[in-house]
């Protein structure tokens, strides 16, 4: 089976622009969540969507939102891009919502610059 | 808040040491606790879990053991081998809330690890 993908794996955009990024989970799974890994650090929490619902935030601005479609993907969406927004966005999905004994599995990622 | 505390590297060692990597955390009940690894321009793999106290996570000769009193969850490997050479996160997920929410995973800074021939 294949597990978490995303698109695109590579982005490069200037400031003040929009972003969409993509994320299809492990079949079968019904939970998405999304994280921001900037370089030489950790990942942090943005999102997390199960049953198409917003189930749990992180500390992001409102220009950070997402939306999880009836299939189960996903998109986050960046408005107003800022040089810091520059970082690896991970997307892990879990067979239902994460917390206590599920497993989030991540996928590789996509590289935002923004320039 | 949650907090996740792991010792930052670089942790060069030769091939065939025995591996530790410390790992605390601050969380309020009682945390699931991870392992995972990340390997050059690669997303996060899990390596290990475990879900209460005294619980031992283990894969791949890796272990960890879930210690409550000492609020700890350290990696220990007995024979590292070259190919163990990756950035290594700690993290925990809370519970689930009454009303149906849920926070996402709280991960230390990871602790790059060379494993040198």
């Amino acid at each position: 089976d294949a597990g978490v993908t995303q698109s695109p794996t590579h982005l490069i955009k200037t400031r003040g622009q929009h972003v969409t990024l993509r994320c299809s989970p492990i079949s079968g799974h019904k939970s998405v969540s999304w994280y921001q890994q900037v370089l030489g650090q950790g990942p942090q929490f943005i999102f997390q969507y199960y049953e198409k619902e917003e189930r749990g935030r992180g500390n992001f601005p409102d220009r950070f939102s997402a939306r999880q479609f009836p299939n189960y993907s996903s998109e986050l969406n960046v408005n107003a891009l800022l040089l810091g927004d520059s970082a690896l966005y991970l997307c892990a999905s879990s067979s239902s919502i994460a917390g206590g004994q599920e497993t989030q599995y991540f996928g590789p990622g996509t590289r935002l610059l923004v320039l | 808040g949650d907090s996740v505390t792991q010792m930052e590297g670089p942790v060069t060692l030769s091939e065939e040491a025995f591996l530790t990597i410390n790992c605390t955390y601050t969380a309020t009940g009682y945390p699931s606790l991870f392992w995972y690894v990340q390997y050059p321009g690669e997303g996060l793999q899990l390596l290990l879990k475990a879900t209460k106290a005294d619980d031992k996570g283990s894969n791949k000769g890796f272990e960890a053991t879930y210690r409550k009193e000492t609020t700890s969850f350290h990696l220990e490997k007995g024979s590292v081998q070259v190919s163990d050479s990756a950035v290594y996160f700690c993290a925990l997920i809370g519970r689930m809330y009454s009303g149906g929410g849920a926070d996402g995973l709280t991960f230390g800074k990871g602790t790059h690890l060379i494993i040198q021939p």
